[in-house]
């Protein structure tokens, strides 16, 4: 069965604008997370969503956000883009949240901000 | 101010050597380990998790040891090839409560695998 999509793989964009990246998950996953890797701070956690609702979510500023829908596809936003925002962002699915399940990952978004 | 780079630890072994990494985790409440492999350009790729009520798990030459008294992970990977070439991370995650889904990742360690 096919894994985890993120589209799209590569994006270049202006300070000052924003980004919306698109997940989607494993079939019959219904969780999806994600996570923001650069050379500087490693793999963070951003959010994670399970039914359509944010459960939890990472110390990082409200010009991130996201979204699920009823199918479990996730997308993630980024407004006023800064240069410290160029990063690979990683979305990762599992079954459910909370359990002992293994998440997988897509193969990420790399944003360049310039 | 400019961003310092994460100094993440190396190993290099020959091709046919037996690899062990190594990884500190934080929260004593962490109770679902994971160990993912990452190529370059590629997402996570998970090799194997355990769980916080085994020390001892393993896989196809894979093996991962945790012992929870000092908050220490490791993986054993047997006959190490060129291709176990990545960057491998510990992640930890408490199951149930709050923290749902969520996954603390370690700095990762470089391995490189000498033919």
């Amino acid at each position: 069965k096919a894994g985890v999509t993120q589209t799209p793989r590569y994006l270049i964009k202006t300070r000052g604008q924003q980004v919306t990246l698109s997940c989607s998950p494993i079939s019959g996953h219904r969780s999806v997370s994600w996570y923001q890797q650069t050379p500087g701070q490693g793999l963070q956690f951003l959010f994670e969503y399970f039914s359509e609702t944010q459960r939890n979510k990472g110390n990082f500023p409200g010009r991130f956000s996201g979204r699920q829908f009823s199918n479990s596809r996730s997308e993630m936003n980024v407004s006023t883009l800064e240069l410290g925002d160029s990063a690979l962002y990683l979305c990762a699915s599992s079954l459910v949240p909370g359990s002992n399940t293994e998440a997988f990952f897509g193969q990420g978004t790399r944003l360049t901000v310039v | 101010g400019e961003s310092v780079g994460l100094h993440l630890p190396t190993l290099s072994v020959q091709e046919g050597d037996n690899s062990i990494i190594n990884c500190a985790y934080s929260n004593s409440a962490s109770d679902y380990f994971i160990w993912y492999k990452q190529e370059s350009g590629k997402g996570p790729q998970f090799i194997i998790d355990i769980r916080s009520n085994m020390d001892k798990r393993q896989g196809q030459r894979v093996t991962v040891l945790l012992n929870k008294t000092v908050k220490h992970l490791s993986l054993q990977i047997a006959a190490t090839q060129p291709g176990d070439s990545a960057v491998y991370f510990c992640a930890e995650k408490i199951a149930g409560g709050t923290s749902y889904g969520k996954l603390t990742f370690g700095q990762g360690t470089i391995l490189t695998v000498h033919p």
